[in-house]
């Protein structure tokens, strides 16, 4: 069973905070990592999809990297809204193009 | 607009009852995915398709559930005989890949199964 991690678990921030949080994955049999946002009450949403080491993303406030070689991507929100409130989740895909989420970190961000 | 289609919404079943939940994907998508929220995983992946063609279950505890794909606009996740620690919602998703790396799924809304 591969791993995805998520850390942290859950974050506070106030309104015009910047935040990232973290992705660990297996570095072997890597094909894609994507990012997810899942607002409550909703379904998830696709926010990223990266496949190749060094790749950014960015899409308005909220960008995120990749390191395929240590296994891990960054997703970073600048200058946090209340309406960014939700769960972040990321996803990794295996040579057998399967897609295995991570728990997510929940973030909230205070007015 | 197009959408990934769950029914039921909800269900309420008592242990060791049947039950089906079905997914219409969005037409054109080859891939579908079925995925079960849990506090502890998050989505954890129990199984997926492409072109309508099992590709990996591992993820289902094999004596009671089964997932097909009778057609291309259905996929079914059947759990027999359900039991309580089955109590989650259940989401489908479909997306489509072509020749590459999986694309954006699309997530239904969810079937929340509740087992007394």
């Amino acid at each position: 069973i591969l791993n995805v991690e998520q850390s942290p678990q859950s974050l506070h921030v106030q309104e015009g905070d910047s935040t990232n949080f973290t992705c660990s994955f297996p570095s072997s049999n890597f094909y894609a990592l994507h990012w997810y946002r899942w607002e409550t009450a909703k379904s998830p949403e696709a926010l990223f999809v990266m496949t190749l080491n060094g790749d950014e993303k960015k899409k308005g406030r909220i960008s995120a990297t990749l390191n395929t070689k240590e296994g891990y991507s960054y997703l970073y929100i600048k200058g946090s809204q209340p309406e960014d409130s939700a769960t972040y989740l990321c996803a990794f895909s295996g040579n057998n193009n399967d897609m295995r989420f991570g728990a997510g970190t929940r973030l909230t961000v205070k007015p | 607009d197009a959408r990934v289609t769950q029914t039921p919404r909800d269900k309420v079943t008592e242990m060791g009852q049947e039950v089906t939940m079905r997914c219409q994907p969005i037409l054109g998508h080859n891939t579908v995915f079925w995925y079960r929220q849990t506090m502890m995983q998050g989505l954890e992946l129990l199984a997926y398709f492409r072109n309508r063609a099992p590709l990996d279950d591992s993820g289902m505890p094999k004596d009671r559930f089964s997932a097909e794909m009778p057609d291309a606009t259905l996929a079914t996740l059947k759990i027999q005989p359900s039991e309580p620690r089955d109590s989650a919602v259940y989401f489908c998703a479909s997306g489509l890949e072509a020749g590459g790396p999986p694309g954006e799924l699309f997530f239904g809304e969810g079937s929340r199964l509740t087992v007394l």
